[in-house]
């Protein structure tokens, strides 16, 4: 089994329609993120936690929101889907204390991905 | 101008032949940073990080890092087929604030590796 899961690996919806994916762990990590990867924009960040407590917004997050309900699990969702949503997503996890220099990130581990069409 | 650009690709390059990926980034006080590979498909997977300025080799491939002109770079000598894959460069931030502990991705550069 898959350390970081994701569900649904593929959804087709329409515009105005509600999304959520969910994403779980059993890495036993703090650190959870959400990308989206469109062809030619490389993985941009949605968001982003540290923590169960903590939330913070990346570099595209506006149309999504995010809950991480657990410390294994992370959730996107977006209220109102639009075409341009349409994309790749990754959810993916980290461990600070596989931190080899003193204050930035190490590897991040990937799920396999939701794929998402919004007509 | 993005944070983090790779050369266009795709790359295309025969067998046993030195694959070369380059990225430049524009936050000169990046700390760390990391190629991964991503195959068709899947998710990606890192294959090499670098702190310091210089080379690091790990097997048939080197990272170089030249932080004074704002540059890494990924060397895959003797290539092979089972290397045709997305690269993507990654930079984390500065240590520190809030943009600690993210990682910032280039576009990507496609290698196809042709026996």
């Amino acid at each position: 089994d898959a350390d970081v899961t994701q569900t649904p690996r593929n959804r087709i919806t329409k515009t105005g329609k509600r999304i959520m994916l969910e994403c779980s762990q059993t890495k036993g990590h703090d650190r959870m993120y959400w990308y989206r990867q469109d062809p030619g924009l490389g993985l941009r960040l949605i968001y982003y936690s540290f923590d169960v407590k903590d939330i913070n917004k990346g570099e595209i997050s506006d149309g999504y929101s995010v809950s991480r309900q657990a410390q294994a699990k992370f959730s996107l969702s977006l209220e109102s889907a639009i075409p341009n949503q349409t994309a790749l997503y990754f959810c993916a996890t980290s461990d600070p204390a596989s931190l080899t220099q003193s204050a930035n990130t190490g590897e991040l581990f990937f799920g396999e991905g939701s794929r998402l069409t919004v007509l | 101008q993005k944070e983090v650009e790779q050369n266009s690709g795709p790359l295309s390059v025969p067998e046993g032949a030195i694959a070369s990926l380059n990225c430049t980034y524009s936050d000169r006080g990046s700390q760390s940073f990391f190629w991964y590979r991503q195959y068709s498909g899947k998710s990606p997977e890192l294959i090499m990080s670098i702190y310091s300025n210089g080379d690091k080799e790990d097997g048939r491939f080197t990272a170089q890092l030249n932080k004074a002109s704002q540059y890494v770079s990924l060397l895959i000598r003797d290539s092979q087929p089972s290397d045709s894959a997305t690269y993507l460069c990654a930079v984390a931030a500065n240590a520190g604030g809030t943009s600690y502990g993210k990682l910032t991705f280039g576009q990507g550069t496609i290698l196809t590796v042709h026996p």
